[in-house]
């Protein structure tokens, strides 16, 4: 298994340029998240998903959108890319609510000058 | 939306020695799940333990061990025997066990890092 996997892991920007971070996982889990970490503050949530087709806003989603059309992928899109923008983007997945815990990917440090 | 407050941005251990973090949560629920998960320098995020909260008994797991406190909302972690591969970045989570009540989410602290002296 590789678990949690990010694309790509590094990625410098122009402002108002725009990209999308893949993430995949292997483990046939429901619920798949996009954080970014930044010093000081710790993961915030940008958008999850808790199925193929569905998505939801986390704590910070302006400027940031997703999708999930197959159950192992979650895209995150930056439409157009802002300095404030510039953080490590994290996914993780979980297999369902309760006990169970999220396994992350490598994450992708994101640059936008 | 709940609140995971990690006091102490940075803590060092003498390596061997015993070290606490620490980690307070803010909910008015009785059932969630809490965690705490551990990011060296790799910035891989590992999972270090978790705890159940309507287990009254702490959670342990080898050298790592938690002092669950359900009243007062508290969540220390205690790493015993500290090594220098403990170094890294500590982070405290929260979720609740009701989808509807924010349990599709996990709520991360802003993270405590440790340091280990040789």
């Amino acid at each position: 298994n590789a678990g949690v996997t990010q694309t790509p892991k590094f990625r410098v920007l122009k402002t108002g340029q725009s990209m999308t971070l893949l993430c995949a996982q292997d483990m046939n889990h429901e619920y798949m998240y996009w954080y970014r970490q930044d010093p000081g503050m710790g993961l915030r949530l940008i958008h999850y998903s808790v199925g193929e087709g569905t998505t939801a806003k986390g704590e910070v989603p302006d400027g940031y959108n997703v999708s999930r059309l197959k159950k192992q992928n979650f895209l995150l899109g930056l439409e157009s890319a802002a300095p404030s923008q510039t953080s490590v983007y994290f996914c993780a997945s979980s297999l369902g609510t309760q006990s169970y815990e999220q396994y992350f990917g490598p994450g992708t440090r994101l640059t936008v000058t | 939306a709940q609140t995971v407050t990690q006091s102490q941005p940075e803590m060092s251990v003498q390596e061997a020695e015993t070290v606490t973090l620490s980690c307070t949560y803010d909910t008015s629920e009785s059932d969630y799940y809490l965690f705490w998960y551990k990011q060296p320098p790799s910035r891989q995020m590992i999972l270090v333990i978790r705890q159940e909260a309507y287990k009254q008994q702490n959670a342990t797991e080898n050298r790592f061990s938690v002092n669950f406190q359900k009243a007062a909302k508290s969540f220390s972690l205690k790493i015993s025997d500290s090594q220098l591969g403990d170094a890294a970045m500590y982070f405290c989570a929260y979720r609740s066990a009701w989808p509807d009540h924010g349990g599709n989410q996990f709520y991360f602290g802003t993270g405590t890092s440790l340091t280990v002296i040789p």
